[in-house]
C-alpha cells in the first residue's frame, strides 16, 4: 500500500526567508509524485509534479527516491503563498491520487 | 472548459434528512474521484470510478453514503440519513487517466447541524 506524511502540520515563515516543506512517500515501485495547493476556501490546484520538472511560481520539487523523499522548497517565501499545500502520490492505472496531511504554511510581512 | 463543476456549494441540513451533491467533470475525463476534506482528516478518497464503473468504494464510511456515476457528464453523493459528522467539504476531482493530472471542483461545503 502507499503512504504519504508530510510531518509538520502548520509552518510558519517571514517573507524572503527560504522554505521548505516536507515529505516522504512509501510505495515499493516507481511513484508518480505530486504537489497541489489550496488557497484559503478555493479548489486544490496542481503546483508541480516531479516528471515534469518545472518550476512554478519559485517553487521547485526534487523526488529523492533513496531518501523516498519529494520535499518543496522555495528560496524567497511571498505573502501570497500562504495557504495549504499537499503532497500527493500516484501509484494505480486510474490516477487515483493518496494525499498527505497537508501543511498549512503561513508568511508573515 | 468551465472545469469540474459541483453542486451545491454550501449546504446548510438537518440531522436525518438526505443530502445530494452533484458533479458534471470535464468533458472527455474517463476517470472520477470524490474526496472529502475535513481539519481532523485531510483528504480522503470515497470512491472513485473508471468510465463510469465503481473501481473502488473502500473509503465510503458508511451505508449511509452511496456515489453513482450513471453518465459520462454526471455523478452523485448521496448521504441518507445524513448526521452532524458529515460535515465537511466534498470534493469532485476528474482526470483523463493514468499520467494525466487530475483537477479538482470547488467543493461543496457541507453543514449538517
Amino acid at each position: 500500500a502507499q503512504r504519504v506524511t508530510q510531518p509538520e502540520k502548520l509552518l510558519s515563515v517571514f517573507k524572503g526567508a527560504p522554505v521548505e516543506l516536507k515529505c516522504n512517500y512509501s510505495y515499493s515501485g516507481s511513484p508518480e509524485l505530486f504537489w497541489y495547493v489550496q488557497y484559503s476556501r478555493q479548489r486544490l490546484q496542481l503546483l508541480l509534479r516531479h516528471i515534469s520538472r518545472e518550476s512554478i511560481k519559485g517553487f521547485t520539487a526534487d523526488l529523492n527516491k533513496g531518501e523516498t523523499s519529494f520535499h518543496l522548497k522555495k528560496p524567497f517565501a511571498q505573502e501570497e503563498d500562504s495557504a495549504m499545500y499537499y503532497c500527493a502520490l500516484s501509484a494505480t492505472s486510474y490516477g487515483k491520487l493518496t494525499f498527505g496531511q497537508g501543511t498549512i504554511l503561513t508568511v508573515h510581512p | 472548459d468551465a472545469g469540474v463543476i459541483q453542486s451545491p456549494r454550501h449546504e446548510v441540513t438537518e440531522m436525518g434528512q438526505e443530502v445530494t451533491l452533484r458533479c458534471k467533470p470535464i468533458s472527455g475525463h474517463n476517470s472520477l474521484f470524490w474526496y472529502r476534506q475535513t481539519m481532523m482528516r485531510g483528504l480522503e478518497l470515497l470512491i472513485y470510478f473508471n468510465n463510469n464503473v465503481p473501481i473502488d468504494d473502500s473509503g465510503m464510511p458508511e451505508d449511509r453514503f452511496s456515489a453513482k456515476m450513471p453518465n459520462a457528464s454526471f455523478s452523485t453523493l448521496k448521504i441518507q440519513p445524513s448526521e452532524p459528522r458529515d460535515s465537511a467539504v466534498y470534493f469532485c476531482a476528474t482526470s483523463g487517466g493514468s499520467g494525466n493530472t487530475i483537477y479538482f471542483g470547488e467543493g461543496s461545503w457541507l453543514t449538517v447541524v
